[in-house]
């Protein structure tokens, strides 16, 4: 069972325009998720987090949002890039677990592409 | 970013012959994690340490033995390899009390 989903494996947008990653969850007992990014032979990168006691965490040109009710979040990238583009992939955790038992449960990854 | 290496970065194996991969962090990061990424699969959890000697399963542990015998150093070995572990494996470390994993730069297992 698939608890974290991101549905569009790929993604592609113009240079400047904006890029926007979504991300379904269904556990409800997730309360933390963050966003990585991949590029091809490299490891994956932290880019922004967000707590579920927030709707929305900003860091420059990226964004999440998180709507709790409909167990979605989003990631904008405004204006997109062509260094943006990667692998992006959602992960969600439960930091009430704590300790040994906190862990990381990942999405498949979209594949964004930006056009110069 | 922690400081992690994992070596060898890429190796070919044939099956049935035991492989170790290493990770190793400079940063003192109490939690390391192994994972493997699979097209269409995202990543996967093989096994983590949450401290020296001490271990656990991941969602995909079948295969795979683990060791941590120093905080800097986490063994993967895959005891017999098998053509369905042909995989790219990442390394990730944990400060305790933080919540965000930092991943090592992979190592690409190519098993004939």
């Amino acid at each position: 069972d698939q608890q974290v989903k991101q549905n569009s494996p790929s993604l592609s947008v113009q240079e400047g325009r904006i890029s926007i990653l979504n991300c379904d969850y269904t556990n409800s007992m997730f309360d933390y998720f963050l966003w990585y990014k991949k590029y091809p032979a490299e490891g994956p990168t932290f880019l922004i987090s967000i707590s579920s006691i927030k709707d929305k965490n900003e860091d420059g040109r990226f964004t999440v949002f998180l709507n709790k009710s409909a167990k979605h979040l989003s990631l904008h990238i405004v204006p997109s890039q062509p260094g943006d583009s990667a692998v992006y992939f959602c992960a969600a955790s439960q930091l009430k677990s704590g300790g040994s038992n906190y862990k990381l449960t990942f999405g498949k990854g979209t594949l964004l592409t930006v056009n110069p | 970013d922690a400081g992690i290496t994992q070596s060898p970065r890429h190796k070919v194996t044939e099956t049935g012959t035991p492989v170790t991969l290493r990770c190793h962090q400079t940063e003192n990061h109490r939690y390391m994690y192994w994972y493997r990424q699979d097209p269409g699969h995202g990543l996967r959890l093989i096994h983590y340490s949450y401290g020296v000697k001490d271990t656990d399963k991941g969602e995909v542990s079948d295969g795979y033995s683990v060791s941590r015998s120093k905080t800097e150093d986490f063994l993967l070995t895959l005891e017999s390899a098998t053509s369905s572990q042909t995989s790219v494996y990442f390394c990730a470390t944990r400060l305790a009390g933080g919540e965000t994993q930092y991943f090592g730069p992979g190592t690409r297992l190519l098993v004939l």
